[in-house]
C-alpha cells in the first residue's frame, strides 16, 4: 500500500533560519506529491504540488522536488518567518486513487 | 467563492447521541471526501464520492458511521450511536476534474466533534 514518511516534530528555528523537512513515501503506481499546511485552529492548505518526477514545487518562498530515485519530497525554505508557524504535512496521491494519504504532520515553531 | 463549507464547527455530545456532520463542496467539484484528524492516528481518509456516487469508504471504521451525498451541493455523515473514541475533528475536502487546479483537494475549516 501507500506511504507518507515525515520527519519527527517540532522543529524550531530562530527567524530567517533555513528550513528542511523531510519526507519520502512508498507508492504502488505513479504519484502526485503535495504539502499542506494547517494552521492553528484552520483546515488544511494546499502549500505546493509536483505531479511527476524532477518537477519542483513553489509557493511563499518554499520549494520542493519530486525524487524519484530516492522517493523524496523535502520541503525546503530559505529564510522563515514566526508567520510560517504551522504543521506541515506531506501527502500522495496515487494512480487510480483520488485521495490523499498523509503523513504524520511535521510542527514548526518559528522564534522571533 | 466561498470555499467549502462545514458545519457545525463544534459538537459536543453525549455518549449514545446520534450525530450529523454536513458539508457543502465548492460548485461545480465533483470528488468530495471525508477525513478524521486525530492525536493517535493523524489524517485518514473516511470516505470518498465521485459525481455523488461513494467511491471508496474502506476507511470507515464501523457501521456506526455512514455517509450520504443526496446531490452535487450536499454530504453528511452521520455517527449513531456516537462514542467517546469518535472525538477528532473531521474535515470535507472537495476537487475537481475539469478545473486547472486538477487533483487539488480545498478542505473545509473541519467540524471538532467531542463526544463524552
Amino acid at each position: 500500500g501507500n506511504s507518507v514518511t515525515q520527519m519527527e516534530g517540532p522543529v524550531t528555528l530562530s527567524e530567517e533560519a533555513f528550513l528542511t523537512i523531510n519526507c519520502t513515501y512508498t507508492a504502488t503506481g505513479y504519484p502526485s506529491l503535495f504539502w499542506y499546511v494547517q494552521y492553528p485552529g484552520e483546515g488544511l492548505q494546499l502549500l505546493l504540488k509536483a505531479t511527476k518526477a524532477d518537477d519542483k514545487g513553489s509557493n511563499k518562498g518554499f520549494e520542493a522536488t519530486y525524487r524519484k530515485e530516492t522517493t523524496s519530497f523535502h520541503l525546503e525554505k530559505g529564510s522563515v518567518q514566526v508567520s510560517d508557524s504551522a504543521v506541515y504535512f506531506c501527502a500522495l496521491t496515487d494512480t487510480g486513487r483520488r485521495a490523499l494519504t498523509f503523513g504524520s504532520g511535521t510542527r514548526l515553531q518559528v522564534q522571533p | 467563492d466561498a470555499g467549502v463549507i462545514q458545519s457545525p464547527r463544534h459538537e459536543v455530545t453525549e455518549m449514545g447521541q446520534e450525530v450529523t456532520l454536513r458539508c457543502k463542496p465548492i460548485s461545480g467539484h465533483d470528488y468530495l471526501f471525508w477525513y478524521r484528524q486525530t492525536m493517535m492516528r493523524g489524517l485518514e481518509l473516511l470516505i470518498y464520492f465521485n459525481n455523488n456516487v461513494p467511491i471508496d469508504d474502506s476507511g470507515m471504521p464501523e457501521d456506526r458511521f455512514s455517509a450520504k451525498m443526496p446531490n452535487a451541493s450536499f454530504s453528511t455523515l452521520k455517527i449513531q450511536p456516537s462514542e467517546p473514541r469518535d472525538s477528532a475533528v473531521y474535515f470535507c475536502a472537495s476537487s475537481g476534474t475539469a478545473s486547472s487546479s486538477y487533483n487539488e483537494q480545498f478542505f473545509g475549516p473541519g467540524t471538532r466533534l467531542t463526544v463524552l
